[in-house]
């Protein structure tokens, strides 16, 4: 069985800080894991995707992801936040071979970004 | 290449009604998944078709049904509306479900049971 936890419904950060949302999942066999976002009245968008290749992943718009097999952890990191950045963030797993690969989604985080 | 698409954007219904929301994938993907998005329970996934046939599908009463046609467009039907069936519905299509793969999102219907 598989499942997901994003600590923290909602993460709050001043333009220009470090973002950081955590991500930590739980999977019989070796995973795939996902961070999507989603903007107000709009579907989800991959922003990036584990699939067992390299631990650290770079994605779209400056956001990253290491995977941490001991920690069982995916966090989500940005350097520098943006405005633009402000919305509902969702990381997800599904397993790979030998699994049933049906997604298995947090309850998201939201992101709210100050000036 | 022209992204998924879903209509109608928006639905408001009444208890007991029936309603069918379509999906169009991305022109070459086989696989449509659907999922329902509420603020209580978030994203649920419902089904999944690829190539016409109900490949996989979640724990949801038999009143939500879909279907694939053969250009892979997908439809899925709620029959006798409850008011918690009011939620954002997502479609998403991907070239095949193995875990890896890319599910590419369209922007939802909203459907509101009054």
């Amino acid at each position: 069985a598989q499942s997901v936890t994003q600590l923290g419904s909602h993460v709050s950060v001043s333009e220009g800080a470090l973002v950081l949302l955590r991500c930590n999942y739980s999977s019989s066999v070796p995973p795939y894991l996902f961070w999507y976002v989603q903007y107000p009245n709009q579907g989800l968008q991959l922003l990036l995707k584990y699939t067992s290749a390299a631990t650290l992943v770079k994605g779209i718009n400056g956001f990253e992801a290491e995977f941490k097999k001991s920690e069982t952890s995916f966090h989500l990191t940005k350097p520098s936040a943006h405005m633009s950045d402000a919305a509902e963030y969702f990381c997800a797993v599904s397993e790979g071979s030998g699994g049933s690969y049906i997604p298995t989604f947090g309850r998201g985080t939201s992101l709210i970004v100050h000036p | 290449k022209a992204g998924v698409t879903q209509t109608p954007r928006y639905l408001i219904k009444t208890r007991g009604q029936q309603v069918t929301l379509s999906c169009s994938p991305i022109s070459g993907h086989r696989s449509v998944s659907w999922y329902q998005q509420t603020p209580g329970q978030g994203l649920q996934f419902l089904f999944e078709y690829f190539s016409e046939t109900q490949r996989n599908k979640g724990n949801f009463p038999g009143r939500f049904s879909g279907r694939q046609f053969s250009n892979s467009r997908s439809e899925m039907n709620v029959s006798t509306l409850e008011l918690g069936d009011s939620a954002l519905y997502l479609c998403a299509s991907s070239s095949d479900r193995k875990g890896a793969d890319t599910q590419y999102f369209g922007p939802g219907t909203r459907l509101t049971v009054l």
